[in-house]
């Protein structure tokens, strides 16, 4: 079965830092790219960064840049993100998803930044 | 950045009812439009990419259009499971970017 399970989310303070993990399953995951993607409560979505199949190219969102860095690990079928400096406004349902058109996403990580 | 814009942000329809919502980009995105369905508490579901075409497993209710800035998702006959939350994504560029979705309720 093709799948994507996040994990690492939690309750951190502000300033803190989380590592939350994307494990896939099911696929040729060195051949997809990979995006994070995140849901603050009662909000729309909004994708976070972008990362290529070798992880040679990778983009983030102006909310996240400098404070949060993607990367994969094609060895080990997985995906990160390392949140750092962490805000209130980061506190969302974070989620993984597959490829170009996103046809594979995992059902989420919830992140918590409350003091 | 490139800016999507859905219209309408919610809509009442019943059951059996056609249902059409769009989505507007801020320049030319080709067909790189993909639609996405989203239920209270689960991840998005994609429904259509390219703009048209249908991913593999949605119902053939569901069909979209459009190309360049101005793209349509048609649901034919509303069914009982599709009130939900609507999205379109653009991507374009390896920067998404979403609308505002749209809520389709009872």
């Amino acid at each position: 079965e093709v799948q994507v399970v996040e994990s690492g989310g939690g309750l951190v303070q502000p300033g803190g830092s989380l590592r939350l993990s994307c494990a896939a399953s099911g696929f040729t995951f060195s051949s997809y790219e990979m995006n994070w993607v995140r849901q603050a409560p009662g909000k729309g979505l909004e994708w976070v960064a972008y990362i290529s199949s070798s992880g040679s190219t990778i983009s983030y969102a102006d909310s996240v840049k400098g404070r949060f860095t993607i990367s994969r690990d094609n060895a080990k079928n997985s995906l990160y993100l390392q949140m750092n400096s962490l805000r209130a406004e980061d506190t969302a349902v974070y989620y993984c998803a597959r490829g170009r058109t996103g046809d594979v996403w995992g059902q989420g990580t919830t992140v918590t930044v409350s003091s | 950045d490139i800016q999507m814009t859905q219209s309408p942000s919610s809509l009442s329809a019943s059951v059996g009812d056609r249902v059409t919502i769009t989505c507007r980009a801020s320049q030319s995105i080709s067909s790189y439009l993909n639609w996405y369905h989203q239920k209270p508490g689960k991840a998005p579901r994609l429904l259509i990419y390219g703009a048209s075409s249908l991913q593999s497993g949605v119902p053939s209710r569901f069909s979209g259009s459009g190309s360049g800035t101005d793209f349509t998702l048609t649901i034919s006959s509303l069914q009982p499971e599709d009130f939900a939350t609507y999205y379109c994504q653009q991507s374009y560029s390896t920067m998404w970017t979403f609308g505002q979705g749209t809520k389709v309720e009872i």
